[in-house]
């Protein structure tokens, strides 16, 4: 069975451009979890998406965003990107809901930078 | 919203030894579960460990829930249990918040 896999791996964008990080989870996984890791503020929970339905979302900005498809794929947005706003960028699948379940499979993440 | 702590902050050891590591959390958790971040940023789930004690292989752990903390032991440890272990906790089905990690070096 194929794991949770992220694209693109690598990005780089200057401020102020928006950009779109999208994730494929296992198969037959329903839920995608998005989170932020930095080294300043770690792991930071970003939303997580349920059958198509955001169920859960962290403490930031409505700059981020994302959606899930009915196929589970999920992408996440960034706009008017922020120095800040570098990060490797990690996706997590499971069967139900993260906090309802055993194992949060994670992808490789996408590293984004931002100039 | 829940605090989760993980102590120490870095360990380095040699070869062989022996560790723990610790984990408080400030509320009740319904769910708990240990990783490891390998150096190449890959996080991998080690233990689903809400209460109770669990092992594999020279990996152990054990969550007293009534007293709000949670232990991973590594025994014989090798250069590849190098990277960071991380404590994540959810509350009420909630999403999961994770520690700051402990960043572990083993030395040949």
């Amino acid at each position: 069975k194929a794991g949770v896999t992220q694209t693109p791996r690598y990005l780089i964008k200057t401020r102020g451009q928006q950009v779109t990080l999208s994730c494929s989870p296992i198969s037959g996984h329903r839920s995608v979890s998005w989170y932020q890791q930095t080294p300043g503020q770690g792991l930071q929970f970003l939303f997580e998406y349920f059958s198509e339905t955001q169920r859960n979302k962290g403490n930031f900005p409505g700059r981020f965003s994302g959606r899930q498809f009915s196929n589970s794929r999920s992408e996440m947005n960034v706009s008017t990107l922020e120095l800040g706003d570098s990060a490797l960028y990690l996706c997590a699948s499971s069967l139900g809901l993260a906090g309802d379940t055993d194992t949060q499979y994670f992808g490789p993440g996408t590293r984004l930078t931002v100039l | 919203g829940i605090q989760v702590e993980q102590s120490p902050p870095d360990l380095i050891l040699q070869e062989g030894a022996n560790s723990t590591l610790r984990c408080n959390f400030s509320d009740s958790v319904n769910n708990l579960q240990w990783f490891h971040q390998n150096p190449w940023g890959q996080l991998i789930n080690l233990f689903y460990i809400p209460s109770g004690t669990k092992q594999n292989g020279r990996l152990s752990a054990t969550t007293v829930a009534t007293e709000r903390y949670s232990l991973l032991y590594i025994s014989s440890s090798q250069t590849t249990d190098s990277g960071v272990y991380f404590c994540a906790v959810s509350f009420l089905s909630n999403d999961m918040r994770f520690g700051a990690g402990t960043r572990l070096t083993v030395k040949p």
